[in-house]
């Protein structure tokens, strides 16, 4: 069964340094996601990504995070300038079909981004 | 607003019993809702979803969930526990004030079925 990847599964890193998380979403799957989870706390979306641009974004989601899709497999989030509070779980997901509001989003693993 | 309540942080039962883990709901609109399941260092799981039409819906492994529009709960069921199904579970619901692509989750509830 086709599943969605991320690497890697622990990053960690030094305050105000740049991270990029990857992705590799379900083959010929159109919708790309990221979400967060700080630990203790409820799963939170960040971005949707549909046709190389944005399609959605959360308050969460600000100058400091970009979303890129650099080639026809991988799908990334970049971090610029890291902070302590970014410290978090981050899922990618993907969904199959233009028809995002009733689609289902199928989770990668998650990396969880540790700031020191 | 849109969003989704699960009232407990834990359900407990024994192996061979009905289990119900509970989820209310929130929305303006016509709710699109869903179960997952995150077992220890595994992502989410898709279990089930409600978009329209039978207000019983059927899932993987066993899982189903009833959809109750008058008292805005989605609640899922399992006729039979098994200690495999300990894990943690999330109830979401379409986020549809702007593009509809967000899911809002719940805050999780752990399931622990005892032998």
């Amino acid at each position: 069964e086709p599943e969605v990847t991320q690497t890697p599964s622990h990053q960690v890193t030094q305050m105000g340094q740049e991270v990029i998380l990857r992705c590799v979403p379900i083959s010929n799957h159109l919708y790309f996601y990221w979400y967060r989870q700080i630990l203790g706390q409820k799963v939170e979306f960040l971005v949707s990504f549909y046709n190389n641009e944005i399609s959605e974004k959360s308050e969460i989601f600000d100058d400091q995070f970009s979303v890129e899709r650099p080639d026809g497999s991988n799908f990334t989030l970049k971090i610029r300038s890291t902070k302590l509070e970014d410290s978090a779980m981050y899922f990618c997901a993907s969904s199959s079909s233009v028809l995002s509001s009733t689609d289902t989003q199928y989770f990668g693993p998650g990396t969880r981004l540790t700031v020191l | 607003a849109q969003s989704v309540a699960q009232p407990e942080d834990q359900v407990n039962v024994a192996e061979g019993n009905p289990l119900t883990v509970k989820c209310t709901y929130s929305v303006s609109g016509n709710p699109y809702l869903f179960w997952y399941v995150q077992y220890p260092n595994r992502g989410l799981q898709f279990l089930l979803k409600y978009i329209t039409g039978d207000n019983l819906v059927k899932g993987s492994y066993g899982f189903e969930a009833e959809f109750n529009k008058s008292q805005t709960s989605f609640h899922l069921k399992k006729p039979s526990a098994l200690v495999s199904d300990s894990a943690l579970y999330f109830c979401a619901v379409r986020d549809m004030r702007q593009a509809g692509t967000a899911l809002i989750f719940g805050k999780g509830t752990t399931l622990s079925v005892s032998s």
